[in-house]
């Protein structure tokens, strides 16, 4: 089942921060997020696996609330390379597959 | 550089003209996935080989048809394109341990081969 992401779109100003949230339904095993740029494949940024855990390089970072069913990435000061749109991707328990949020569009001004 | 490679990068077929997209790897992934992703879309997955084991998805269509003939290489084969399959093919290879139970590896994403039917 696809998990929900909000908001859909945001605008930001350079140095700005934005969060992201991840939403499942179904318990989460493991959470991915991923950036991609138009014409491109998704670039890894980085996996959760535990509930509670917290990780994050540079000033994106993200959470993961096993409990509450969801995790959030937290972008800080963006710059304009955080541009793009950003996917979380759930992985349930037993299946070795990843299956994506809709995406979040993000757009970074000078 | 070890790498999934995605050929061609751009391919076009004719409505209804059979037509073979290829993936190979150099990371020695035991898992290999191939994701459908239209425009403004989130990437979906269409099917994966764990190992040799085949896994298709329940939405995906039977025009859908994948082969994999050995570690390093995945084709997809589109039996008879519509003009809705038109959309970017990505593959994308993890290493994953058998019954660990979680996705516990990224995955490695292709450059994507963009199709176009006419």
């Amino acid at each position: 089942q696809q998990p929900v992401q909000s908001p859909q779109a945001v605008i930001l100003r350079e140095g700005e921060d934005a969060v992201i949230n991840c939403s499942s339904s179904k318990a989460l095993y493991s959470v991915h997020w991923y950036r991609q740029k138009h014409g491109e494949a998704p670039v890894f940024l980085m996996i959760l696996l535990k509930g509670g855990e917290q990780k994050g390089h540079d000033k994106i970072s993200a959470s993961f609330n096993e409990k509450k069913q969801q995790s959030s990435l937290y972008l800080t000061a963006s710059q304009l390379s955080y541009s793009g749109t950003y996917f979380c991707g759930t992985g349930n328990q037993g299946a070795q597959k990843l299956v994506f949020g809709q995406g979040t569009r993000l757009t970074i001004n000078p | 550089d070890a790498m999934v490679i995605q050929n061609p990068r751009y391919q076009v077929t004719q409505f209804g003209k059979p037509v073979t997209l290829s993936c190979s790897q150099t990371l020695n992934h035991n898992v290999m996935y191939w994701y459908q992703q239209k425009s403004s879309q989130a990437p979906k997955l269409l099917f994966h080989y764990y190992d040799k084991d085949f896994n298709n998805e329940a939405d995906t269509p039977d025009n859908f048809q994948s082969r994999r003939p050995n570690t390093s290489f995945c084709f997809l084969d589109i039996r008879s394109p519509g003009l809705g399959d038109a959309a970017m093919y990505l593959c994308a290879t993890s290493r994953a341990l058998r019954f660990s139970g979680r996705s516990w590896e990224k995955l490695f994403f292709g450059s994507g081969t963009q199709l176009s039917v006419l």
